[in-house]
């Protein structure tokens, strides 16, 4: 069974342009959630989608959204992209993910810098 | 406020020794988690404990949850230069997501 995949792996990018990075979750899991990982804050959850419904949001500016395709694949976008972006952006999926007991599955992640 | 505090921050251990790394967090939960992440890699679970009293161990790792006290803790038994990792616990406190604590990274000096 294929695990969680990202792409790209890396992205560099300058300050002001958007990006988009993409998640495959594992086959039949229809729950992706997003955390960005830094060396300064650690890991921070961006947001959650489930049946391309938003279910949860952390504390992130409007310039990061996301969404969910009928196929459970998901995108995350960051438009107008600051210094401090910089960052290793992982993917997690699960089968029901929200309030449940299950464990996360994460993908090897995108590492966006920007410079 | 949501925390979740690990210490050591950093651990250098010799192999062959035994030690162990703490999780403390601020609110209610039986969910907690651990996940290991080697360099450049991504995370991997390697525990899921969701009542007071719960223990769980896979090979040198065990771990275990206290959720009157808000702890939990994964001991490492033996030390083996594999086990070179940064581990993480987090919480789900009932908010759909998880919340992570800062991270170990530990170093298995031979």
């Amino acid at each position: 069974k294929a695990g969680v995949t990202q792409t790209p792996r890396y992205l560099i990018k300058t300050r002001g342009q958007q990006v988009t990075l993409s998640c495959s979750p594992i086959s039949g899991h229809r729950s992706v959630s997003w955390y960005q990982q830094t060396p300064g804050q650690g890991l921070q959850f961006l947001f959650e989608y489930f049946s391309e419904t938003q279910r949860n949001k952390g504390n992130f500016p409007g310039r990061f959204s996301g969404r969910q395709f009928s196929n459970s694949r998901s995108e995350m976008n960051v438009s107008t992209l600051e210094l401090g972006d910089s960052a290793l952006y992982l993917c997690a999926s699960s089968s029901q993910g929200g309030d449940t007991n299950e464990k996360l599955f994460f993908g090897s992640g995108t590492q966006l810098s920007v410079l | 406020e949501l925390k979740v505090e690990q210490n050591p921050l950093f651990l250098s251990m010799q192999e062959g020794k035994n030690y162990t790394i703490y999780c403390n967090y601020s609110t209610t939960s039986d969910r907690l988690y651990w996940y290991r992440q080697d360099p450049g890699k991504s995370l991997e679970s390697l525990f899921v404990l969701l009542s007071n009293g719960a223990v769980k161990q896979e090979g040198r790792l065990m771990a275990s949850l206290d959720t009157k006290a808000r702890l939990s803790t994964l001991h490492i038994t033996a030390a083996v230069h594999d086990l070179s990792a940064t581990y993480f616990c987090a919480v789900n406190f009932g908010n759909e997501k998880l919340t992570f604590g800062t991270g170990t990274r530990l170093t298995i000096i031979p």
